[in-house]
């Protein structure tokens, strides 16, 4: 089974500062792993995901996310932050089948 | 074009009586999914559909919870005699293909409260 951990609930950050959001997971097998945000009273959106290939993935809104399999880690960065990054960002793996398995959670705050 | 839409967006529901939750996924996508998500907690798979089979359940709770997709379209989450701790926001959300690489697309959700 798969096991996803995102080691900060929450990151106060103020804007135009860089941001890491940390993300690891466990698997036994070959995994495909993505980012979701969450605007306040909104559904989750896809960010970006890490299928094959190049292990630096580019997504949305200028965030990326480098894929480690020596660490497995899938830690999601953005060099400058603005207020409206202010979200919930959840860290997802998938190997079995279609079922995603999701982190946590981390709140991103940003700050003026 | 329309995005997963769900219904209500917020049920306040007294404890022991039953709820329908209603889920209308993008037209022509095949996978349709329910989450759940407490505080706190992140998301929680419930279970997933291909089509209107239902390939894992594994994530039901109890069996106080139910779903069922017909006409390969719109899905209905159902509980049971509901107890304070199912309040949570369920989630549903809809994939275009079956297999792994294939991104979610969420509704916002149906925020239910069990007093």
């Amino acid at each position: 089974a798969q096991s996803v951990t995102q080691l900060d609930s929450q990151v106060p950050v103020f804007e135009e500062a860089p941001v890491e959001l940390r993300c690891n997971y466990s698997s036994s097998v070959s995994v495909y792993l993505f980012w979701y945000v969450q605007y306040p009273n909104q559904g989750l959106q896809l960010l970006l995901k890490y299928l094959s290939g190049s292990t630096l993935v580019k997504g949305i809104n200028g965030f990326e996310a480098e894929f480690n399999k020596s660490q497995t880690s899938f830690h999601l960065r953005k060099p400058s932050v603005h207020i409206s990054d202010t979200a919930e960002y959840f860290c997802a793996v998938s190997a079995q089948g279609n079922k995603l398995v999701f982190g946590a959670g981390t709140i991103l705050r940003v700050k003026s | 074009g329309a995005g997963v839409s769900q219904s209500p967006s917020n049920k306040v529901t007294e404890k022991g009586k039953d709820v329908e939750l209603r889920c209308d996924p993008i037209s022509g996508h095949t996978a349709l999914y329910w989450y759940r998500q407490s505080l706190g907690q992140g998301l929680e798979f419930l279970i997933y559909f291909q089509g209107n089979s239902a390939p894992d359940k594994s994530g039901l709770p109890s069996d106080r919870f139910s779903a069922e997709r017909t006409g390969g379209s719109v899905s209905t989450l159902t509980i049971q005699r509901t107890q304070q701790e199912d309040s949570a926001v369920y989630l549903c959300a809809s994939s275009l293909l079956q297999g792994n690489n294939s991104p979610l697309h969420f509704g916002n959700g149906t925020r239910l409260t069990v007093t």
